[in-house]
């Protein structure tokens, strides 16, 4: 299993540009999870997807947007990038069975600057 | 407001060097406190999931326990590659799938 993967690892926008950061994973869990981190700061949730086809805000939703086609694929997108995006973005997934607790697995991250 | 409030931000021992690292939390109901590991430049790694107060739990040289309002992270004769980021996180009974993250105890283990 490689777990959760993301691409691209690093990147560099203007602003005003869009991108979308990717995220799979392998382990067939049904909830998904886009964080954002910044230096000194607690992960803060930006959207979530508790199965294909859902998806729904977070804690920092304004100026992403999900999508979620698959089990496996979670795309976040940036629209009109801003500096205040500068910040390491980390997608994670979990599964949520009968304990109902949300043991969340986390990919390398994509560390992104906006220029 | 929920929150979670990790100490100290830093922590610097020396090989050998127990100590704890603390995490104090603030939610209407605890469903589940978390204990991850953040190596730099990587993704936070699960340690241990602590669901009520008096559970402890271990792994190697980490030992968890939980309070009803704080949980400690005990590290026993810690070695340099204990040294990273140690981050703890709540969820609420009823809060969805909401995670409130501390902001995490940076631990550096000097041989």
């Amino acid at each position: 299993n490689a777990g959760v993967t993301q691409t691209p690892k690093f990147r560099i926008l203007k602003i005003g540009q869009s991108m979308t950061l990717q995220c799979t994973q392998d382990m067939n869990h049904n909830y998904m999870y886009w964080y954002r981190q910044d230096p000194g700061m607690g992960l803060k949730l930006i959207y979530y997807s508790v199965g294909a086809g859902i998806t729904d805000k977070g804690e920092v939703p304004n100026g992403y947007n999900v999508s979620r086609s698959t089990t496996e694929d979670f795309p976040l997108r940036l629209e009109l990038a801003a500096p205040s995006q500068t910040s390491v973005y980390f997608c994670a997934s979990s599964y949520l069975g009968g304990r109902a607790t949300d043991t969340q697995y986390f990919g390398p991250g994509t560390r992104l600057t906006v220029l | 407001e929920d929150q979670v409030t990790q100490s100290p931000e830093a922590l610097r021992l020396q090989e050998g060097e127990s100590s704890s690292l603390n995490c104090s939390y603030t939610v209407s109901g605890l469903r589940g406190l978390f204990w991850y590991r953040q190596d730099p430049g990587k993704g936070p790694e699960f340690l241990f999931t602590l669901y009520s107060a008096g559970e402890e739990k271990e792994k190697e040289r980490l030992k968890a326990t939980l309070t009803k309002k704080e949980s400690f992270l005990h590290i026993t004769a810690p070695k340099p590659e204990d040294s990273a980021t140690y981050l703890c996180a709540v969820q609420e009974e009823t809060g969805g799938f909401k995670t409130i993250f501390g902001a995490g105890t940076r631990l550096f283990v000097k041989a």
